[in-house]
């Protein structure tokens, strides 16, 4: 059982390029998300998806794109990268509602120079 | 605004001490969620609850609603214990979870 998966686990990318994060889950989960995690900082959520085709905005969204592919797969793309978005990258999945445990993938380490 | 806040930022113990990390929030709950994130990175569900008092092995899980208030507690600590562990909450009718920053815990032999 493979939970969440996502891809790459590290990449350095020169300011400008672009890449994408990918992330699918094996849960059969409605809610995706994608976060990203400063030192300092909790987890901040760049966007969710509640369900295939759906896509929402969440605290730090600029700079980055979504797509919700099918109910497994959510990717999070970045068109033009900043050193601002060296961070690491984390994807997360959930049945919808309160009640809920969410699932982590392993991270995704991106540098940007 | 909902706003989750952890105590302490840093925690150091000794082998077997009894530990306690706190987290408040500011908006009513739905859920709240504690956390552990290994050293490697990775992040795991340790609780969820809503109401009352969880218990798994050594961790206990507490939440008192009124006060806006949870803790976590760790019996008989051990170095494996060493962890980021992380409190996160459901509220004001989102689904959108709001994190702490973390309580970063050392367990020494």
């Amino acid at each position: 059982n493979a939970g969440v998966t996502q891809t790459p686990k590290f990449q350095v990318l020169k300011t400008g390029q672009s890449m994408t994060l990918q992330c699918a889950q094996d849960m059969n989960h409605n809610s995706m998300y994608w976060y990203r995690q400063d030192p300092g900082m909790g987890l901040r959520l760049i966007y969710y998806s509640a369900s295939e085709g759906t896509t929402d905005k969440g605290e730090v969204p600029n700079g980055y794109n979504v797509s919700r592919l099918n109910k497994r797969e959510f990717s999070l793309r970045l068109e033009s990268a900043a050193p601002s978005q060296t961070s690491v990258y984390f994807c997360a999945s959930s049945k919808t509602g309160i009640g809920n445990t969410i699932y982590f993938g392993e991270g995704s380490w991106l540098t940007v120079v | 605004k909902n706003e989750v806040e952890q105590s302490p930022q840093n925690l150091t113990a000794q082998e077997g001490e009894f530990i306690t990390i706190n987290c408040s929030y500011s908006v009513g709950i739905s859920a709240l969620h504690w956390l552990q994130q290994h050293p490697g990175g990775g992040i795991v569900s340790l609780f969820m609850l809503s109401s009352g008092k969880k218990k798994h092995g050594r961790l206990i899980a507490t939440i008192n609603i009124q006060e806006k208030h949870s803790s976590l507690h760790i019996t008989a600590s051990h170095p494996r214990d060493s962890a980021v562990y992380i409190c996160a909450q459901k509220g004001g009718g989102s689904e959108k979870l709001v994190f702490g920053k973390g309580t970063k815990l050392t367990v020494n032999p």
